[in-house]
Formats: structure tokens, sequence, C-alpha cells
């Protein structure tokens, strides 16, 4: 069972808000990820860190920011929430050698 | 750009029975193959990898299949429980570092009594 955990599961915020999605892992990966996931849709990646001070931007824009000031920490954070934002949030994390992908539950962020 | 096109969209079965689904890409190099299973308002778990050198991995009751020539791949379950009612995701990596992953769609299976 992966160790990646994400809080909150779900949030429901109105429209300018600044929020922070929480997102940790006690596996020791170097490589941590956020996905974008809407229903019905495959998963598009947002944000991407090898390790700590290092993260970049993925394939699909966002105007998120992610930090990773800690291995085991890479909280993703929405400085001003909009109705586009609603989504489910993926974060996953990953080994070096197979690079097999441990997901967290997801955090289904809906903006009003 | 690298696409991962999976099907059928969706899939309904009836408990005990046997199903298929179809995974095809483009583009290469290819790196590896990996079957996701995710439940409804759940995180992605991994089912089976396979390298390019690989045809075929097991995992109880899902057995993935690749064809690195026809860049096809087929995940399937044998003897369905309802518990596998899930989206089954297909996820392709393009180069040995695993940093250039692409994910299919995915197939929504149910499974009725």
């Amino acid at each position: 069972e992966a160790d990646i955990y994400q809080t909150p599961r779900y949030l429901v915020i109105g429209t300018g808000k600044k929020i922070t999605l929480e997102c940790s892992q006690t596996m020791g990966h170097d490589k941590m990820y956020w996905y974008q996931q809407d229903p019905g849709m495959e998963l598009h990646l947002i944000h991407y860190s090898y390790g700590v001070n290092s993260t970049e931007k993925g394939d699909l824009s966002s105007e998120s920011t992610v930090s990773r000031i800690r291995t085991e920490h890479f909280p993703l954070t929405l400085e001003s929430a909009r109705p586009s934002h609603t989504s489910q949030y993926l974060c996953a994390s990953s080994e070096g050698g197979t690079g097999e992908l441990f997901f967290g539950e997801g955090s289904r962020l809906t903006v009003l | 750009k690298n696409q991962v096109e999976q099907s059928p969209q969706s899939l309904i079965i009836l408990e005990g029975k046997n199903c298929t689904l179809q995974c095809n890409y483009t583009v290469s190099p290819f790196s590896n193959l990996r079957w996701y299973k995710q439940d409804t308002g759940r995180g992605p778990v991994s089912l089976t990898i396979m390298t390019f050198s690989e045809n075929t991995k097991s995992n109880g009751r899902y057995t993935a299949t690749l064809d690195a020539d026809t860049k096809q791949s087929s995940l399937h379950i044998t003897a369905s429980q309802l518990s596998d009612s899930a989206s089954y995701i297909c996820v392709v990596s393009f180069d040995y570092n695993n940093n250039d992953m692409r994910f299919g769609a995915g197939t929504r299976l149910t499974v009725k009594p």
C-alpha cells in the first residue's frame, strides 16, 4: 500500500480565495508530480519535481504554483481560485527504478 | 505528439464474465507500458508494468499483453467481480528515465450482478 497522502479530499470555495493542496509521501521518493483530471478524461501533468528545490511546469498550463522544500512534501497553491479550476487534483511520487507511480487519493476542488 | 488511445470508452459486463480492454499508442521510442486501476473518487493503483521486451504480465485475474511492433496492449480480466468496476488507465513511458509519460483517457468498466 502506497504511503502518499493528500489533504483535503474535498474542498468547496468561493472565487478569489487562496488555497493550498497538501501532498506528503513517506517512501523517500525523489520524484513527485501533480496531475489534473476531469471526469472521463486523461490525467494531465501540471507540475513535477525531481527533488528538493526542483520544480518544473508540466504539459498542461496551470495558474497554480508548487514548492519542494522537503523531500516528503509537495504542496500546490492557487493564489486566486476561479470556477475553471474546478477539477480533481492527484499527487503522485515515483521510485527511481521502474518509475512506477504511487498516487494519493486525490483532492476534489470545486470553485463557486 | 505522443498519443495513447484506449477502447472501448466504457464497458458493461455481467459478474463472472471475462473482458479485454485495448490500448494503442503512437510514436516511439518506447520504454514501458503500465496499466492502472482507478476506483471512483480514488487515486490510480498500479496493476502491471511491462518493458518493451516483455509480451505478457499477470497480476491475479489481470493479464496484460504487449505487442511493441504494432504498438498495442491489452488488459484481460478473468472471472470478473463486482469490485472490478473501475476505470482502467493505460500509461506509456517514452523515455528510459520515465520523465515523459502519457496517459490514456481510460476505459470505464461496470460489472453487474
